[in-house]
């Protein structure tokens, strides 16, 4: 079973650059995450989408930064225009549900491998 | 500001000997707390999860434990093995809300 596809894996770009990064969540997950890691703060929540509907974006860091989902198997991470203080790693993650004490006891996130972000 | 801390940034133990990774929080609504593993160029991978009714739950070597008075959990792996060595993020949920995730404990286990 396939699991959380990211890509690239890899993109290296300058500065001013428009940046698309792409994931396709597990099928029949309802909520996709969209994570940034860094040294500093670990893995940061930059939006995450329910039903396809983005529930919270109070995590993307400036308006150079817009996620779409527009069907229930397809998400983008749009970085317009990129800055070296956006060279990260991006992680996609999807789930079926969230946690609910008492009735399940996983409710975990899957991640993606990731996409390496460097901007020049 | 960082809801969700774990202060050693990395931790060295002898194969065979006992791991202990730590988490602190700051929010006592939180009500699930999970742990993820990362190896180099993969993504986090669920690892244990607690509920905030519970104070231990194990799974194989794996001992996650709950202290909600301290705000304070910690992941138990006996005995530790090199395949153990990966970044262990700590993670908290909150009902109607999100995943908040600590900075990571880069853990090495020496053969």
């Amino acid at each position: 079973d396939a699991g959380v596809i990211q890509s690239p894996r890899h993109e290296v770009t300058e500065m001013g650059q428009e940046v698309t990064l792409r994931c396709k969540p597990i099928s029949g997950h309802d909520y996709l995450f969209w994570y940034r890691q860094t040294m500093m703060r670990g893995l940061e929540l930059l939006i995450y989408f329910n039903n396809n509907v983005p529930i919270d974006d109070s995590g993307m860091p400036e308006d150079r930064f817009s996620a779409k989902m527009p069907n229930a198997s397809f998400s983008t991470l749009k970085i317009q225009p990129s800055e070296p203080r956006d060279s990260a790693v991006y992680f996609c993650a999807s789930s079926s549900t969230v946690p609910i004490p008492g009735f399940f006891d996983t409710g975990e996130l899957f991640f993606g491998e990731g996409s390496r972000l460097t901007v020049l | 500001d960082q809801q969700v801390k774990q202060n050693s940034p990395s931790l060295s133990v002898q194969e065979g000997r006992i791991s202990i990774l730590n988490c602190d929080y700051t929010n006592s609504m939180f009500d699930y707390f999970l742990w993820y593993k990362k190896y180099p160029a993969e993504g986090p991978t669920f690892l244990i999860s607690i509920s905030s009714i519970k104070d231990k739950n194990e799974d194989g070597r794996f001992t996650v434990f709950l202290n909600k008075s301290a705000k304070h959990l910690s992941l138990h792996i006996v005995p530790s093995q090199p395949g153990d060595s990966a970044v262990y993020f700590c993670a908290a949920w909150r009902d109607g809300n999100q995943f908040y995730f600590g900075t990571g404990t880069s853990l090495t286990v020496i053969p």
